[in-house]
């Protein structure tokens, strides 16, 4: 079976551009989750995604946004990117809404 | 306040021994989840193991283990006959049922195998 893929792996970017980072969970896996991950605040949950609806959401600007489709693929969106936003952002697939998580290997987004 | 605290930056284990991994937590919810993931430096976090605050019995996978005392709060991980395979970071987490059900990590803690 796949594991979780994300793409793209590695995007650098400038200040003010936006960004769509996408990702693919394990087949029959209904919910997404979305973290940010740096070296000073560590792991921060974005938002969930279980079945095309939003569960639950983290403590970030409206700058993130993300949705999830029919295929329960889910997309992050962040605009007007800040320096700030460089991180390593991870997606998380689970079967249902409170099962262990599986892990994509992430995407590592530069803002500079 | 914290919810999830790993006092434990980093340790450093001889290939072999065996490793405790200390995590805390702190909740009002009696319904909760206590993970543990593995990050190697390629980045992926790994799941490991899962205790569940209504569980009886201490949750075992393979190697891990996870020593759970729930009067003090403690979600401790351990790895038996740790290899060099094992040098990664190590998250634990909790997820509130009740609250939000979201996954918070703690900080996590750096463990290097000494061969």
């Amino acid at each position: 079976k796949a594991g979780v893929t994300q793409t793209p792996r590695y995007l650098i970017k400038t200040r003010g551009q936006q960004v769509t980072l996408s990702c693919s969970p394990i087949s029959g896996h209904r919910s997404v989750s979305w973290y940010q991950q740096t070296p000073g605040q560590g792991l921060q949950f974005l938002f969930e995604y279980f079945s095309e609806t939003q569960r639950n959401k983290g403590n970030f600007p409206g700058r993130f946004s993300g949705r999830q489709f029919s295929n329960s693929r889910s997309e992050m969106n962040v605009s007007t990117l800040e320096l700030g936003d460089s991180a390593l952002y991870l997606c998380a697939s689970s079967f249902g809404k409170r099962d262990e998580q599986f892990f994509g290997p992430g995407t590592r987004l530069t803002v500079l | 306040a914290q919810k999830i605290t790993q006092t434990q930056p980093g340790m450093f284990v001889q290939e072999k021994e065996a490793v405790t991994l200390d995590c805390t937590y702190d909740t009002s919810d009696p319904s909760y989840g206590l993970f543990w993931y593995k990050q190697p430096s390629s980045g992926e976090m790994i799941f490991l193991i899962y205790q569940g605050s209504y569980d009886q019995q201490n949750a075992t996978e393979g190697r891990y283990s996870l020593n759970f005392q729930k009067a003090r709060k403690s979600a401790n991980l351990v790895i038996s006959a740790s290899q060099l395979g094992d040098s990664a970071m190590y998250f634990c987490a909790m997820r509130e049922v009740n609250r939000d059900d979201k996954i918070i990590f703690g900080k996590g803690t750096r463990l290097h195998i000494l061969p």
